[in-house]
């Protein structure tokens, strides 16, 4: 099992972003990839998750209108997407795919090697 | 939402001595806690599922126990690799929720 994730990013604030992750190795479909978030010098934050199988997903309160996540099962690729950045928006972001398949009582498994983004006027 | 704390936030230890962490849950969450070591610049890794299992390659000086609100992260016998941050999880409810954080370092 692999996630690779995409570069790392420098935006200004207001400006657009979306990540990836990209699934190999094992049924991307059937297992959920989740979303973290890691600001300079502090903890794990999970930001929201989503079933490629039906682009089901689910927000923490703390991100929800924030970001979108959404997934192409074409090319087995999960993404992180802003609208309009801010300078607070800097952090490590992180993708991980739940251990279980089909459940999301699971523990985070697999992870990606995380995309570090900038945001500075 | 289920509120994670992590006990001690720092803790500094001799190679070969015995490290305990404590995680406690705001509300039962029965045994759906993991536990992850994350080394500077690193992605977390998983260490232990479930409260106590153990996950493949994880070396055994490495253990979880507890159920309800009340876990323990114990290494037996720390090795200077072992420095890192440990995280505890809960995947009983959304959102999913981290503690806070260990930092573990070498007297």
């Amino acid at each position: 099992v692999h996630l690779v994730q995409s570069g790392a990013e420098v935006k200004k604030p207001g400006e657009s972003l979306k990540l990836s992750c990209q699934g190999s190795g094992y049924s991307f479909n059937t297992y959920w990839i989740a979303w973290v978030r890691q600001m300079p010098g502090k903890g794990l934050e999970w930001m929201g998750i989503i079933y490629p199988f039906d682009s089901d997903a689910k927000y923490s309160p703390s991100f929800q209108g924030q970001v979108t996540i959404s997934v192409d099962r074409s090319i087995r690729t999960a993404y992180l997407q802003w609208s309009s950045l801010k300078a607070s928006d800097s952090a490590m972001y992180y993708c991980a795919r739940l251990a279980a398949a089909g459940s999301l009582v699971s523990s985070f498994q697999h992870w990606g090697q995380g995309t570090l983004v900038t945001v500075s006027s | 939402d289920i509120q994670m704390t992590q006990s001690p936030s720092s803790q500094s230890a001799s190679v070969g001595d015995r490290v305990t962490i404590t995680c406690q849950a705001s509300q039962d969450i029965t045994n759906y806690l993991n536990w992850y070591q994350q080394k500077p610049g690193k992605a977390p890794k998983l260490l232990i599922y479930d409260a106590s299992n153990l996950e493949t390659g994880v070396p055994s000086r490495f253990s979880g126990s507890g159920s309800g609100t009340n876990f323990t992260f114990t290494i037996s016998s720390l090795q200077p690799e072992d420095v890192a941050t440990y995280y505890c999880q809960q995947c009983n409810s959304l959102p999913l929720t981290f503690g806070p954080g260990t930092k573990v370092h070498l007297k």
